[in-house]
């Protein structure tokens, strides 16, 4: 089946450790998203691409930064991960990034800050 | 500044029948989605409106009135599966995805 894959499902770093999280996607999409969501929050868009075109969120702090080497792969990077920073982290994609295009998440990785 | 409004918890009996509201107030309107999220896990898509009226897809239904800036998912026949968190999202003019924050419904037997 045509999917959104993160990896790992539970990642644990330690406060000020680089960490990567990875997603990958076999629908052929277009547009790849990175959210961040804390508990009982709204989906946070950090970051979206357009294929290669980058498009960062205005509040996305510069901790924050993000990869696309190809269609199917996504990277999000938290170079300085501190406490605040403990959430899920979701992947996304659609076709367009018109009006009606729904968006398709993976699983999602669950980040936790020691 | 842009805002989506709904109820942050709602219960209901298995077997019985719910609505979810949402109020948005956005810079423009390119429509409206809902999408279910069980706990720990990524959304799903459930809906699309964009015109007034109901959309109706199985057990749910999604209905939009862009005049009042209301929308609701109507749940029919609950089961516990449907235990979640349901979350009203609305695409502004420049096409940005604005969430809400989910209500979180709890089917009890």
């Amino acid at each position: 089946d045509a999917m959104v894959i993160q990896n790992p499902r539970y990642q644990v770093t330690q406060f000020g450790k680089p960490v990567t999280l990875s997603c990958s996607q076999t629908l052929n999409h277009n547009v790849m998203y990175w959210y961040q969501q804390k508990s009982s929050q709204a989906p946070k868009l950090l970051f979206h691409y357009y294929d290669k075109d980058f498009n960062n969120e205005a509040d996305t702090p510069d901790n924050f930064q993000s990869r696309r080497p190809n269609t199917s792969f996504c990277f999000l990077d938290i170079r300085s991960p501190g406490l605040g920073d403990a959430a899920m982290y979701l992947c996304a994609t659609s076709t367009e990034t018109g009006a009606a295009q729904p968006q398709h998440f993976g699983d999602g990785t669950r980040l936790s800050i020691l | 500044g842009q805002n989506i409004d709904q109820p942050t918890e709602m219960t209901a009996t298995e077997g019985a029948i719910v609505q979810i509201n949402c109020t948005y107030q956005t810079s423009g309107f390119n429509g409206l989605f809902w999408y279910q999220q069980h706990a720990g896990e990524a959304p799903t898509f459930l809906s699309y409106n964009v015109l007034d009226g109901l959309e109706e897809k199985g057990r749910f239904s999604s209905f939009l009135s862009r005049s009042k800036g209301y929308s609701y998912l109507l749940l029919k026949e609950l089961q516990m599966k449907d235990s979640a968190s349901y979350l009203c999202a609305v695409t502004d003019s420049n096409y940005q995805l604005i969430w809400g924050a989910g209500t979180k419904l709890i089917i009890k037997p």
